[in-house]
């Protein structure tokens, strides 16, 4: 089976602009979890989807936003970028079902200048 | 809220010895534990895991404690090589709802093998 898979692998932004980042998660996976991870804060929960539907959501403002399609693919906003919004960001998939292992993809490094 | 933490930042380890990487788990609650290794560029890699109801697991050349009276969590690996050089996470699910996930990790340890 192909892995978790993650686009863009890196991208630079400027403060104040919107980004939207996309994960492919293993076939047959239906749960999808985002984190990110900075030096200083390590890795930090973002939201989780299941079947469309977000399911758990960490603490982070509103301008980090995720949704999920129908073939379990998933996307995450980040609007109004700001310069701490800089980290690799970590998709991982399950089969949400329950004692699953939660398998990461390579992640997206965002720049934010 | 809730955390998970790592005792030792960095541990060096001679080629061949067994090493042993610590992590303090706070929420009594949590029933599911998990070991990642991250390699430089790249997302973190599933070790092992553990879930509540077990004191201790077995993998290959790994093996997970889990000591829930002090809540502490332990990776041993024998044996080490130098491809055992990453850092090491542990992580305690706190999903809510069956099957669901919301790991919280510890800040890592650095493991560096000496050949």
């Amino acid at each position: 089976k192909a892995g978790v898979t993650q686009t863009p692998r890196y991208l630079i932004k400027t403060r104040g602009q919107q980004v939207t980042l996309s994960c492919s998660p293993i076939s047959g996976h239906r749960s999808v979890s985002w984190y990110q991870q900075t030096p200083g804060q390590g890795l930090q929960f973002l939201f989780e989807y299941f079947s469309e539907t977000q399911r758990n959501k960490g603490n982070f403002p509103g301008r980090f936003s995720g949704r999920q399609f129908s073939n379990s693919r998933s996307e995450m906003n980040v609007s109004t970028l700001e310069l701490g919004d800089s980290a690799l960001y970590l998709c991982a998939s399950t089969g949400g079902r329950g004692a699953d292992t939660q398998y990461f993809g390579p992640g997206t490094r965002l720049t934010v200048l | 809220g809730e955390s998970v933490g790592l005792h030792l930042p960095t541990l060096s380890v001679q080629e061949g010895d067994n090493s042993i990487i610590n992590c303090a788990y706070s929420n009594s609650a949590s029933d599911y534990f998990i070991w990642y290794k991250q390699e430089s560029g790249k997302g973190p890699q599933f070790i092992i895991d553990i879930r509540s109801n077990m004191d201790k697991r077995q993998g290959q050349r790994v093996t997970v404690l889990l000591n829930k009276t002090v809540k502490h969590l332990s990776l041993q690996i024998a044996a080490t090589q130098p491809g055992d050089s990453a850092v090491y996470f542990c992580a305690e699910n706190g999903g809510s709802g069956a099957g669901s996930y919301q790991l919280t990790f510890g800040k890592g340890t650095k493991l560096s093998v000496i050949p």
